[in-house]
């Protein structure tokens, strides 16, 4: 059984930061693009960022450029997400994706407010 | 950025009748490797989007086949040929075919 479990979430003041992790199982993670997704309260889906299976290439939505980094670790089998510099605006339910096939985490929620 | 526009934003159909949604974009998504990557989701309440449709008419596997998508170029549509009461939640139609992937409003279907 798939699962991808995500972790980290939390409230965080304007100019925080914090880190996300995602674990997956029950797929190989190391041959796969990895997205990070988010979703503010009562609103539509966002892509924010995605990692080549080896980690070479990573993509990010113009928004978190510079403030955001995708990464991950293969033996783990686990994906990050730092977040720097947190805006109000950033306040979303953050779900790990491997989109291609259609498998999502729960979300972990960050709350960025003062 | 590719901007996907679905059309209606909200439908309320009669368990047993059909719905129709459309997803256009300000592009074309057919990739120079002959894929066009449009997707299509489901989000029921509460839960994280599922895949229904991959590539413009596949249906991932477990998804029923009253479930159909079809198109070409700029213009998508997901069709359900009978509307069944699990099929309520906000449909969405993402392209992955340029970066950034980017994701329609969304569609609201609810049942009368």
């Amino acid at each position: 059984e798939v699962q991808l479990v995500e972790s980290g979430g939390g409230l965080v003041q304007p100019g925080g930061s914090l880190r996300l992790s995602c674990t997956a199982s029950g797929f190989t993670f190391s041959s796969n693009w990895m997205n990070w997704v988010r979703q503010a309260p009562g609103k539509g889906l966002e892509w924010v960022a995605k990692i080549k299976p080896d980690g070479s290439e990573k993509y990010y939505v113009d928004s978190v450029k510079g403030r955001f980094t995708i990464s991950r670790d293969n033996a783990k089998n686990s994906l990050y997400l730092e977040m720097n510099s947190l805006r109000a605006e950033d306040t979303a339910l953050y779900h790990c994706a491997r989109l291609s096939a259609g498998y999502w985490g729960q979300g972990a929620l960050v709350t960025v407010s003062s | 950025d590719i901007v996907m526009t679905q059309t209606p934003l909200s439908l309320s159909v009669t368990p047993g009748q059909p719905a129709s949604i459309s997803c256009k974009s300000s592009q074309s998504l057919l990739q120079s490797d002959g894929k066009t990557y449009l997707y299509w989701y489901l989000q029921k309440p509460g839960q994280p989007p599922q895949v229904l449709i991959y590539e413009v008419s596949n249906r991932l596997s477990g998804v029923p086949d009253r479930f159909s998508g079809s198109g070409s170029g700029t213009d998508f549509t997901l069709k359900i040929s009978r509307v069944e009461a699990e099929d309520v939640g906000v449909y969405y139609c993402m392209q992955s075919t340029q970066i950034p992937n980017t994701f329609g409003q969304g569609t609201r279907l609810e049942i009368k």
